[in-house]
């Protein structure tokens, strides 16, 4: 069975300050990689996805994530953090199109001022 | 464009009573629909999803139940509320294969 970690449960960082979250997944193949963003109390949102070509996806709000098969990661980055990046991050994996998404444990991000 | 509605938002029941939860999906057909439980602290864990009316599959044996009776229907049940039940309830929709699932605001549950 498919399985996505996340291993780090929260992350502070400075506003203005660079962002990187880890993820990584067990599959065979290479699956179908999500981030998504859920703020205090609501739904989730997609930030990116990954399906094939280009390692390095780009996403909504200036993030980014590089998939690297050698690793069986998808970090997501982001250069320059804004205080409104406060939230809950869940990188998910789908064998293929169409399957069901596999959730990591989310990573919590706190930003100070 | 696609809207997707869950009722209610909060929700305080005492144990044992019993659970219904609405998700209804607008602007799509024959959507593919997941609840999804986000317990304090945790990751989110898939209870059941539903390709079409009638059709469910679910992932983990446990004290609930689920329905669609529409297309743009989803509905999670409990005869008996336990304490464990506690949680976040998501549900999301996916139309076709694009791989992205769209998610509703959630509904918040406290069992006493």
């Amino acid at each position: 069975a498919q399985s996505v970690t996340q291993p780090d449960i929260h992350i502070t960082v400075s506003e203005g300050a660079s962002l990187e979250l880890r993820c990584n997944y067990s599959y065979g193949a290479t699956p179908y990689l999500f981030w998504y963003v859920q703020s205090p109390g609501q739904g989730l949102q997609l930030l990116l996805k990954y399906f094939s070509g280009d390692t390095l996806v780009q996403g909504i709000k200036g993030f980014e994530a590089e998939f690297k098969r050698s690793q069986s990661s998808f970090n997501l980055r982001k250069p320059s953090v804004h205080w409104s990046d406060a939230a809950e991050y869940f990188c998910a994996v789908e064998r293929s199109a169409g399957n069901k998404l596999t959730f990591g444990g989310g990573t919590r991000v706190l930003v100070k001022p | 464009s696609q809207t997707i509605h869950q009722w209610p938002a909060t929700l305080v029941q005492p144990v044992g009573s019993p659970l219904s939860l609405e998700c209804t999906v607008e602007g799509t057909s024959n959507p593919n629909l997941y609840w999804y439980r986000q317990a304090a602290g945790r990751g989110l864990q898939l209870l059941f999803y539903s390709v079409g009316i009638g059709q469910i599959s679910s992932e983990v044996p446990q004290n609930l139940s689920a329905s669609r009776p529409q297309d743009r229907q989803f509905i999670l049940s409990s005869k008996k509320l336990l304490l464990s039940d506690s949680g976040f309830y998501l549900c999301a929709w996916r139309g076709g294969n694009t791989g992205e699932l769209f998610f509703g605001e959630g509904s918040r549950l406290t069992v006493l």
